[in-house]
């Protein structure tokens, strides 16, 4: 079980670029979340998927931040046109569908903007 | 919507001592309360969790109290040692599956020799 994937671990990006960020859940975990992590800061909820549904995004930026989980293949957070406040580590977690447990975190994608 | 509170931000103890992390929340609909381990470098592990139905909880040298009434629970870890040196989190959430965890802001243990 290669536990919940995520990359790049590190990614740079100019202002104004776009950012892909992945994440390959837990085998058999259909439940995907997003979290953002600025530095000496706790984990600050984004957004909550399932495969091809969006569950909650009330943690999203109103712009330029969009996720996807689709049917096949890895949930994709994206950000667009980046700038400097978007420098910080994003990390993915899942979890098995029907749980109350908590899940699983990813190794997170450091995201730098230059 | 939720708010949780975490104290102290950094602690500092002596290999062998007992170590407790002290966490509030504010919305009573919370029910599930994992506390999350994180090293430098890497994502959070899960750690520990209680339920609301339930008012402790331990696995060898760590323990987490609940209150519900005082909406507080604390992490309790005894016999400390170098490898405990981390960063700890706790989190509450009010509906299993359905919401996100809300994060306090950490505290960072550091064991000394």
């Amino acid at each position: 079980n290669a536990g919940v994937m995520q990359n790049p671990r590190h990614l740079v990006r100019r202002r104004g670029q776009e950012a892909r960020l992945r994440c390959s859940p837990m085998k058999g975990h259909s439940h995907v979340y997003w979290y953002r992590q600025l530095p000496e800061e706790g984990l600050k909820f984004m957004v909550y998927l399932q495969k091809e549904n969006i569950i909650d995004e009330s943690g999203m930026p109103k712009e330029r931040f969009s996720a996807e989980f689709p049917k096949e293949g890895p949930s994709i957070l994206r950000i667009q046109q980046v700038v400097r406040g978007d420098s910080a580590a994003y990390f993915c977690a899942s979890s098995p569908p029907g749980t109350a447990s908590g899940y699983t975190f990813g190794s997170g994608t450091r995201l730098t903007v230059v | 919507g939720e708010n949780v509170e975490q104290h102290p931000s950094t602690l500092s103890v002596q290999e062998g001592d007992s170590a407790v992390i002290k966490c509030t929340y504010s919305d009573s609909a919370s029910n599930y309360f994992p506390w999350y381990k994180q090293e430098l470098g890497k994502g959070p592990q899960l750690i520990i969790d209680i339920r609301s139905n339930v008012g402790e909880k331990k696995d060898q040298r760590i323990a987490v109290t609940l209150n519900k009434t005082a909406k507080h629970f604390s992490l309790h870890i005894t016999e400390t040692q170098p490898e405990d040196s981390a960063v700890y989190f706790c989190a509450a959430r009010k509906k299993s599956g359905a919401d996100g965890l809300t994060f306090g802001k950490g505290t960072h243990l550091i064991i000394q020799p």
